[in-house]
């Protein structure tokens, strides 16, 4: 199994360009997040889901939106990227265990 | 509004020693905890959890304590070594989500 991935692992924007942050897993879990982390700080929580078809809203989801066509991908856009925006991006999966997974993280700098 | 937080930022301690980090929160509801461990330019890897039923919850080398009454929870990690060096969060859970904290450095001195 690859767990968890994510593309690009580095990425520059101007502000008001948009993107999509790209994350796939190969572990069959229902339930997937994206979080974002600014420096010396921990996690918060953007979007989740917790099956295909089915998102909600974390803390921080202004700014950002998600879609959950497949149980594999779940993709995070940037609809019009500001510098607020400038953070790591992680993608998490939880299995039947309740632990969560994460990936490698997308550096992300908005200009 | 829930918050999870550290006391110390950073804990530095000798090879060999053993290492306590300190977390409190505030969501007395929360019913999971964990901790995480995150090297630099790596995503969060998990250590233990602890549901709060439970006082306490011991793995390989590493001990996680739940005091419910003031809300505090601690990582123990037994004769640190080089590789422990890292950033490590508590986090609590409600539903799906994680509320993590602001994380502590742990820095192994040789």
């Amino acid at each position: 199994n690859a767990g968890v991935t994510q593309t690009p692992k580095f990425q520059v924007l101007k502000t008001g360009q948009s993107m999509t942050l790209q994350c796939a897993q190969d572990m069959n879990h229902e339930y997937m997040s994206w979080y974002r982390q600014d420096p010396g700080m921990g996690l918060r929580l953007i979007h989740y889901s917790v099956g295909a078809g089915i998102t909600d809203q974390g803390e921080v989801p202004n700014g950002y939106n998600v879609s959950r066509s497949t149980t594999e991908d779940f993709p995070l856009r940037l609809l019009s990227a500001a510098p607020s925006q400038t953070s790591v991006y992680f993608c998490a999966s939880i299995d039947s265990y309740n632990e969560q997974f994460f990936g490698p993280g997308t550096r992300l700098t908005v200009l | 509004g829930e918050s999870v937080g550290l006391h110390l930022p950073t804990l530095s301690v000798q090879e060999g020693d053993n290492s306590i980090i300190n977390c409190a929160y505030s969501n007395s509801a929360s019913d999971y905890f964990i901790w995480y461990k995150q090297e630099s330019g790596k995503g969060p890897q998990f250590i233990i959890d602890i549901r709060s039923n439970m006082d306490k919850r011991q793995g390989q080398r590493v001990t996680v304590l739940l005091n419910k009454t003031v809300k505090h929870l601690s990582l123990q990690i037994a004769a640190t070594q080089p590789g422990d060096s890292a950033v490590y969060f508590c986090a609590e859970r409600s539903s799906y989500k994680l509320i993590f904290g602001s994380g502590t450095r742990l820095l192994v001195r040789p």
